[in-house]
């Protein structure tokens, strides 16, 4: 099964919202964390990352802390603007056995805002 | 610095023939990851390249096969295509490989298997 699991939407919020954007991963071997977004009409592109546990991740207002107590990455912004509406994807990075890794993602959650 | 191209953007293919799809990273970039994205699986890792050389798979059977270029140009092969292959194939490139560098993704190549 998946071992990412992100929370579904859609998301519907008006302007200046607090977004929060759940995501939890199963408990071993992730050495990185990341949040992905991709607005319409654009192709992916990293929004932000962490490397190590109690690490924070932040961009254009986003929050995410890499929290290994509780295998989570939670997707935080104090106040969502009409242009954050897009796709978002959690995606862990996986140790998959030996020196393999691989980059997981979750199904990904559309937020829209309106005005 | 242009970004990762894919061509070519839309195929339709039907079943039992095979397709080769093919990425240019940013240039510099020496990793070329590939992910398949389907509505029901969502983002699938496939396999990564770096330096030539298969670096990292994901869980697809062996009519998923790629390579990569000394240019770092890389390509990826499905044969004996099947209904359940359809879907948007990115490519994403990093200067080093994925356990260490952030990775930027082309727009896409949309293949549908008739």
């Amino acid at each position: 099964g998946n071992s990412v699991t992100q929370m579904e939407g859609p998301v519907t919020l008006s302007e200046e919202a607090f977004l929060t954007i759940n995501c939890t991963y199963t408990a071993t071997g992730y050495p990185s964390l990341f949040w992905y977004v991709q607005y319409p009409g654009e192709g992916l592109q990293l929004l932000l990352k962490a490397t190590k546990a109690d690490d924070k991740g932040s961009n254009k207002g986003f929050e995410a802390t890499y929290r290994k107590e509780t295998t989570s990455f939670h997707l935080e912004k104090g106040s969502v603007q009409v242009s954050d509406s897009a796709v978002y994807f959690c995606a862990p990075l996986k140790n998959s056995g030996g020196s393999n890794y691989k980059l997981t993602f979750g199904k990904g959650t559309l937020l829209t805002v309106n005005p | 610095k242009a970004g990762v191209t894919q061509t070519p953007r839309y195929l339709i293919k039907t079943r039992g023939q095979q397709v080769t799809l093919s990425c240019s990273p940013i240039s510099g970039h020496r990793s070329v990851s590939w992910y398949q994205q389907t509505p029901g699986q969502g983002l699938q890792f496939l396999f990564e390249y770096f330096s030539e050389t298969q670096r990292n798979k994901g869980n697809f059977p062996g009519r998923f096969s790629g390579r990569q270029f000394s240019n770092s140009r890389s390509e990826m092969n499905v044969s004996t295509l099947e209904l359940g292959d359809s879907a948007l194939y990115l490519c994403a490139s990093s200067f080093g490989t994925l356990l260490t560098d952030t990775q930027y993704f082309g727009p896409g190549t949309r293949l549908t298997v008739l």
